[in-house]
This record gives C-alpha cells, sequence and structure tokens, in this order.
C-alpha cells in the first residue's frame, strides 16, 4: 500500500522565483492537506483540497496556491519567493470515506531553502 | 487564535522510564486529537488519535483526553532510546484543518 508520496524532496530558489511542489496521496484517499512546517515549530496549515477544490485556507498570503487534479494528487505554487519561505513543506492526505476522515497521514516533505 | 500549547522541553526520561507529554487547547470546538512523532529531518509520523474524553492505549502508548479541562496527554512506557524524537500534539474540529503545537523534545537516555 502506498503511501503519501511528495517531490521534489528538497529544492533550492532564489528569491522572486516561483515554485512547484508536488503530492501523491495514500491509496484510497482523497483529501489533501498542505502545511509549512519551520525549523523548531510545527506545521501550520496552509489549505485543504477535496474534490478539486480549496475546501478551507489558512492564514497564508494569496502567493500561496494550489490544485487538486482528477486523480487525487495535487500541488501546492508559491508565487515570488521571500527568504522567509524556507521551511518544510508537508502533504498530508486523508480519506472522506474512512470512519474518521480528519486522520492525515504526511508525506516525507519537501525541503525548500530560499537564497 | 486558536492555540495548541505544549513544553518545549527537552524532557529527558531514563531508558526504561514512564515519558508523559503533555498538551493544551483552546478551542472549545476541537474534537479530535492527535500525537505525532517526528524525527530530526523527517516528516511527522502518526502514533495515536483520541476522540472520547479518558485513556486509550495502544501498546506503550497511552491517550489521554480531558475536554473540560481542554487537556491531552501521551504517555509512552518502558520508553527506549529510539523514542527519541519531537512529538506534536494537534487538535482538529470540523473545518477539516490541524492545528498543531511546537512539539516537546524527547531524549530517552540508557
Amino acid at each position: 500500500d502506498a503511501g503519501v508520496t511528495q517531490s521534489p524532496t528538497h529544492l533550492i530558489k532564489t528569491r522572486g522565483q516561483q515554485v512547484t511542489l508536488r503530492c501523491s496521496p495514500k491509496s484510497g484517499h482523497d483529501t489533501v492537506s498542505w502545511y509549512q512546517q519551520a525549523l523548531g515549530q510545527g506545521p501550520q496549515f496552509i489549505f485543504q483540497y477535496y474534490e478539486e477544490e480549496e475546501r478551507q485556507r489558512g492564514n497564508f498570503p494569496d502567493r500561496f496556491s494550489g490544485h487538486q487534479f482528477p486523480n487525487y494528487s495535487s500541488e501546492l505554487n508559491v508565487n515570488a519567493l521571500l527568504l522567509g519561505d524556507s521551511a518544510l513543506y508537508l502533504c498530508a492526505s486523508s480519506g472522506s470515506q474512512d470512519v474518521r476522515g480528519e486522520t492525515q497521514y504526511f508525506g516525507p516533505g519537501t525541503r525548500l531553502l530560499v537564497l | 487564535q486558536k492555540e495548541v500549547e505544549q513544553n518545549s522541553g527537552p524532557l529527558s526520561v531514563p531508558e526504561g522510564a514512564i515519558a508523559s507529554l503533555n498538551c493544551t487547547y483552546s478551542d472549545r470546538g476541537s474534537q479530535s486529537f492527535f500525537w505525532y512523532r517526528q524525527y530530526s529531518g523527517k516528516s511527522p509520523e502518526l502514533i495515536m488519535f483520541i476522540y472520547s474524553n479518558g485513556d486509550k492505549e495502544d501498546g506503550r502508548f497511552t491517550a489521554q483526553l480531558n475536554k473540560a479541562s481542554q487537556y491531552v496527554s501521551l504517555l509512552i512506557r518502558d520508553s527506549q532510546p529510539s523514542d527519541s524524537a519531537t512529538y506534536l500534539c494537534a487538535a482538529g474540529g470540523s473545518n477539516y484543518k490541524l492545528t498543531f503545537g511546537k512539539g516537546t523534545l524527547l531524549t530517552v537516555n540508557p
């Protein structure tokens, strides 16, 4: 049973550039959430995608956008990168049909460094 | 601002002892609670979830929930050096997102 996968594992960008991160949910899951984890902090919720739409959004600027595809995979896009965007970006999947659909399982993450 | 608070630690216990990790939350609408373990440089790994008041046991781990006190805890019995990690407490509600604490660093000394 494949778990949550993310790509790439590491990424280095410069300020002002744009980045796209990718996530495939765990088999059987249809909901994808994205989190940002800065060093020494807990993950912060960016947004959640379900049925190809953004269902809920955290306190992040519009520079952060996303997309969900018909196969439930998802992308996170960040425009106009700032130094403060350097973090571990985590994708979590959950299944709306699960008894406890809010239980989320994390992928390995993408570590983004903005120079 | 709905928050989840944890002692950052570090919490240091000898091998074989019981490690007790605590968490409080501010949103009374929170319905589900999760404990994740995160090794350095890795992503969070789900250990346990709890939804009802009381205790829930899974192997060496016991989660405890007291909604009246807005308090969640995780007990790790017979702690092993491999349990050394940061433990993240998270609260979930009807808004689909999880709100995390900053995590508690646990060190188990051989």
